[in-house]
């Protein structure tokens, strides 16, 4: 059973289009990370929330934590070719101070 | 800065051999983890290390083992390999545990016929 669940596993979309992926819980987390990963590398931080309702923006990337911390969204605007990747979330349960990562959204963006 | 290596990037295995993957680190990380990745379940931890010479186990230790006899390195050991044991291992260290940014090496793929 994944503790931390992703959706949608697997989104290929045109350059230019919208998309959100999710990340959801039923544990509370003290925080939530949320890395790319590349082909044939390690995944790399793209942000850590903290805070409940917390938004956090990169560029076209917007984060945000949801209100119970339980759950986390990313939405990219604009979708470029160079977003290209395995997108992870990470989260620090509450209860045991446990790291949790999600098994991943591999999302393509076609030129 | 290298961040963090890890040798050797890939590598054939036959059942019950055995083998040591490489971890270094150059950020002077007291934290430092051995992950698994496979298909469909994210990241694994297998053991982690809070500092030199100690070490913990994560939530898939069973057929593996570490050391970290120098802060800046940390070794996983496989005894006698098993094709479950296919997979992408990657390393990761950290200033603080858990909960701080993780800075991961290139991954190491291994896998065991």
């Amino acid at each position: 059973t994944q503790l931390l669940e992703q959706s949608p596993q697997f989104l290929s979309i045109q350059e230019g289009e919208n998309l959100t992926v999710y990340c959801n819980s039923s544990s509370v987390f003290s925080s939530l990370q949320w890395y790319r990963q590349e082909p044939g590398e390690g995944p790399v931080l793209l942000v850590t929330v903290v805070t409940g309702g917390e938004v956090k923006k990169l560029k076209r990337l917007t984060f945000q934590f949801g209100d119970a911390r339980k759950d986390s969204s990313l939405h990219i605007t604009a979708a470029q070719p160079g977003d290209t990747g395995l997108y992870l979330c990470a989260g620090v349960r509450e209860s045991n101070y446990q790291l949790i990562w999600g098994a991943g959204t591999k999302l393509i963006i076609k030129p | 800065n290298a961040g963090v290596t890890q040798t050797p990037k890939f590598r054939v295995l036959k059942t019950g051999q055995s083998m040591t993957l490489l971890c270094a680190q150059d950020m002077n990380h007291e934290y430092m983890y051995w992950y698994r990745q496979d298909p469909g379940m994210g990241l694994r931890l297998i053991h982690y290390s809070v500092g030199e010479g100690t070490t913990a186990k994560g939530e898939v230790p069973d057929g593996y083992n570490v050391s970290r006899l120098k802060k800046q390195n940390f070794l996983l050991g496989l005894e006698s390999a098993a094709p479950s044991q296919t997979s992408v291992y990657f390393c990761a260290s950290s200033y603080v545990f858990s909960e701080e940014t993780q800075y991961f090496g290139p991954g190491t793929r291994l896998l065991v016929l």
